[in-house]
């Protein structure tokens, strides 16, 4: 069954360090997303890819990176992470429309 | 800039009874229209979707939501809940063809017996 498989499902990280969250995918679409979803403001657009070794900026890309290493895999990388980046992050994978998204079971985050 | 609200960050109905969480848009054309629910630990899954025609859509699980360009809503009704229908919804808003959602904050539903 094609699938969005994201992990580590929850993490404590430290204020500073360094954070990847992983995202794999067997749907065979081009595009991948990462979103952040906090309390009160429903799903916010991070990096996006739509081709491998090449990722596009969303709404909210400040203090985020992104890695599109292949087409079923993409990473969101916190270099310093901070406080304020404590949220659940969502991975989801399209073939470039949203009539067929499908979305992984998110990354719980806390940055203490 | 295309904006999504659900006005009611929570919900409480009892089992049984009817159901209508609401949305409202913003946006200069016709956008697409969603609705999704997240389950407990789980990814957001599909419930409904509309892009144009028939203003009323009908969903899984016998959910179905009516688009009102005059009223700029996209409301989600269903007749009866359950108790397993407790979870988070979302009403999303698409671009004609576009590959991202602009998403609102979410009502949580809790049915009670």
């Amino acid at each position: 069954e094609a699938a969005v498989t994201q992990s580590p499902r929850s993490k404590v990280a430290v204020t500073g360090g360094k954070v990847t969250l992983s995202c794999h995918q067997t749907n065979n679409h081009d595009y991948m997303y990462w979103y952040r979803q906090d309390t009160g403001h429903g799903l916010r657009l991070i990096h996006y890819s739509y081709v491998a070794d090449s990722t596009e900026k969303g709404d909210i890309p400040d203090g985020y990176k992104a890695s599109r290493p292949s087409q079923e895999n993409f990473s969101l990388i916190l270099e310093l992470a901070s406080l304020s980046q404590t949220a659940v992050y969502f991975c989801a994978s399209s073939g470039g429309t949203v009539s067929d998204y499908t979305f992984g079971s998110g990354t719980r985050l806390l940055v203490i | 800039a295309q904006s999504v609200t659900q006005p009611d960050a929570r919900v409480t109905v009892s089992e049984g009874a009817s159901l209508q969480l609401r949305c409202k848009y913003s946006y200069s054309a016709t956008p697409y229209l969603f609705w999704y629910v997240q389950y407990p630990r789980q990814g957001l899954q599909l419930l409904l979707k509309y892009y144009s025609g028939d203003p009323v859509v009908q969903g899984v699980n016998g959910f179905e939501a009516e688009f009102s360009k005059s009223n700029s809503s996209f409301h989600l009704r269903k007749a009866s809940v359950h108790w397993s229908d407790s979870a988070v919804y979302f009403c999303a808003v698409s671009n004609t063809g576009n590959y991202k959602y602009v998403f609102g904050a979410g009502t949580r539903l809790k049915v009670i017996a």
